[in-house]
C-alpha cells in the first residue's frame, strides 16, 4: 500500500524555522520526483519546491526561494523541507507529493501538516 | 509567468447535471494540463492528465478537453460523491488555478 506521511508542522513565531519531513512507503521513492505543495486556510493549492530523483535538481516558488530548502534521504525513503524566516504568509497545510515520470501530474499525495506562523 | 484562471469559483447543481468548469491560461500552454478533486479535510485526488488523460479508477463520467488558452472539465451526470472544489494545474511553475466549487443543490 502506498503511504504518504507528513510530519514537523506546529506553531512558530515570525522570524523562526521549522523543518518539516514527509515518509514514503509503498513504492520506490528513489525514482521519483518530489514535491512540496501547500494550501492556506481557506485559500487554493500553491506549488512550493521540487527535488529531482537523485537531489541534484531543486526549484523553488519565488515566495518562498532563499528562505526554505528541500532535500530528501533515499536510503530512508523520506523527503524534507527545511523552513527558515517564516512570514505569517507560510502559514499553510504543507502536503508532499509524487509526480510521476512522464506526464508530470502529481499522482500521490499526503495529508500534509499544518504550520501556523504567529506571534 | 503563465496564470491559469477558473471558472466559475462556485457551481451548484442538481444529480445528473452536465457539468462544466473552464480553465484559461494567459498564454498558449502545451498538453501538459491536469485536473484535480478535493474534498474538505482530504489530499487532491488526480482525475485527468495531459488534457484529456482520465486517470486510473476515475469514474468515466469525468472528461477532460481543450488546447491552446481554454481546457474545461466535464462531468458528464453529477453524482452525490462529485461535491468538493476542482483545481486545474499546469507545468509551468506547476501553476494551479484557484479552484470551483462544486456544490450539489
Amino acid at each position: 500500500e502506498v503511504q504518504v506521511v507528513e510530519s514537523g508542522g506546529g506553531l512558530v513565531q515570525p522570524g523562526g524555522s521549522l523543518r518539516l519531513s514527509c515518509a514514503v512507503s509503498g513504492f520506490s521513492f528513489s525514482n521519483y520526483w518530489m514535491r512540496w505543495a501547500r494550501q492556506a486556510p481557506g485559500k487554493g493549492l500553491e506549488w512550493v519546491a521540487n527535488i529531482k530523483e537523485d537531489g541534484s535538481t531543486t526549484q523553488y516558488a519565488d515566495s518562498v526561494r532563499g528562505r526554505f530548502t528541500i532535500s530528501r534521504d533515499n536510503a530512508k525513503n523520506s523527503l524534507f523541507l527545511q523552513m527558515n524566516n517564516l512570514r505569517a504568509e507560510d502559514t499553510a497545510v504543507y502536503s508532499c507529493a509524487r509526480e510521476r515520470t512522464g506526464d508530470g501530474a502529481f499522482d500521490i499525495w499526503g495529508l500534509g501538516t499544518m504550520v501556523t506562523v504567529s506571534s | 509567468d503563465i496564470q491559469m484562471t477558473q471558472s466559475p469559483s462556485t457551481l451548484s447543481a442538481s444529480i445528473g447535471d452536465r457539468v462544466t468548469i473552464t480553465c484559461r491560461a494567459s498564454q498558449s500552454i502545451s498538453n501538459w494540463l491536469a485536473w484535480y478533486q478535493q474534498k474538505p479535510g482530504k489530499a487532491p485526488k488526480l482525475l485527468v492528465y495531459k488534457v484529456s488523460l482520465l486517470e486510473t479508477g476515475v469514474p468515466s463520467r469525468f472528461s477532460g478537453s481543450g488546447s491552446g488558452t481554454e481546457f474545461t472539465l466535464t462531468i458528464s451526470s453529477l453524482q452525490p460523491d462529485d461535491f468538493g472544489t476542482y483545481y486545474c494545474q499546469h507545468f509551468h511553475y506547476w501553476t494551479f488555478g484557484q479552484g470551483t466549487k462544486v456544490e450539489i443543490k
